[in-house]
């Protein structure tokens, strides 16, 4: 079984400035690593993933996220956040392909809050 | 294209009341998850659908919820004798293949059992 813990639920930054969202999980088995974000009364969006490779990954708008196998994490950061994204960040773990077949089940933390402030 | 849609976006019911919540996944995705988000938690893993394989039904929380779905098409999730801890937001989501971990997320519907 897995579990996802995100250590803050709510982080408050000015614009402009550096951001580090927490996530820690928990596994007895190699997992596969994503940050999805839902912005107000939007669904849920992929952010980012890690599947394998490059422990750092990166998204299209300025996020990355490094894959720290020793300490179990995959903080989300930003250098310089923007009004725009403000929004709940959710971290998740789902278990690799096995057997041939591919089980995509995600197991969430419980979501991060990020309110950037002009 | 079209995404992940879910009807209603919002339902109120009483105590007791049967409910069903609706799911339309994005044509041509074989996989088709249900989640539940109850306020100031993480998702919550229900019910998975893949093809025409059997679904895994293990997150469902108990024999009140149950959920169909037709090939690779609409899947239904049906909560009966609806209590209040069954309020929450569910989430479908869908997947284009076996192997890609990429899920597709509707906008939830909200659930208030009064």
């Amino acid at each position: 079984a897995q579990s996802v813990t995100q250590l803050d639920s709510q982080v408050p930054v000015f614009e402009e400035a550096p951001v580090e969202l927490r996530c820690n999980y928990s596994s007895s088995v190699s997992v596969y690593l994503f940050w999805y974000v839902q912005y107000p009364n939007q669904g849920l969006q992929l952010l980012l993933k890690y599947l394998s490779g490059s422990t750092l990954v990166e998204s299209i708008n300025g996020f990355e996220a490094e894959f720290n196998k020793s300490q179990t994490s995959f903080h989300l950061r930003k250098p310089s956040v923007h009004i725009s994204d403000t929004a709940e960040y959710f971290c998740a773990v789902s278990p690799p392909n096995a057997g041939g077949t591919s089980y995509g089940k995600l197991t969430f933390g419980q979501g991060t809050i990020l309110t950037v402030h002009p | 294209g079209a995404g992940v849609s879910q009807s209603p976006s919002n339902k109120v019911t009483e105590k007791g009341k049967d409910v069903e919540l609706r799911c339309d996944p994005i044509s041509g995705h074989t996989a088709l998850y249900w989640y539940r988000q109850r306020l100031g938690q993480g998702l919550e893993f229900l019910i998975y659908f893949q093809g025409n394989s059997a679904p895994d039904k293990s997150g469902l929380p108990s024999d009140r919820f149950s959920a169909e779905r037709t090939g690779e098409s609409v899947s239904t999730l049906t909560i009966q004798r609806t209590q209040q801890e069954d309020s929450a937001v569910y989430l479908c989501a869908s997947s284009r293949r076996t192997g890609a971990h990429e899920q597709y997320f509707g906008p939830g519907t909200r659930l208030t059992v009064t």
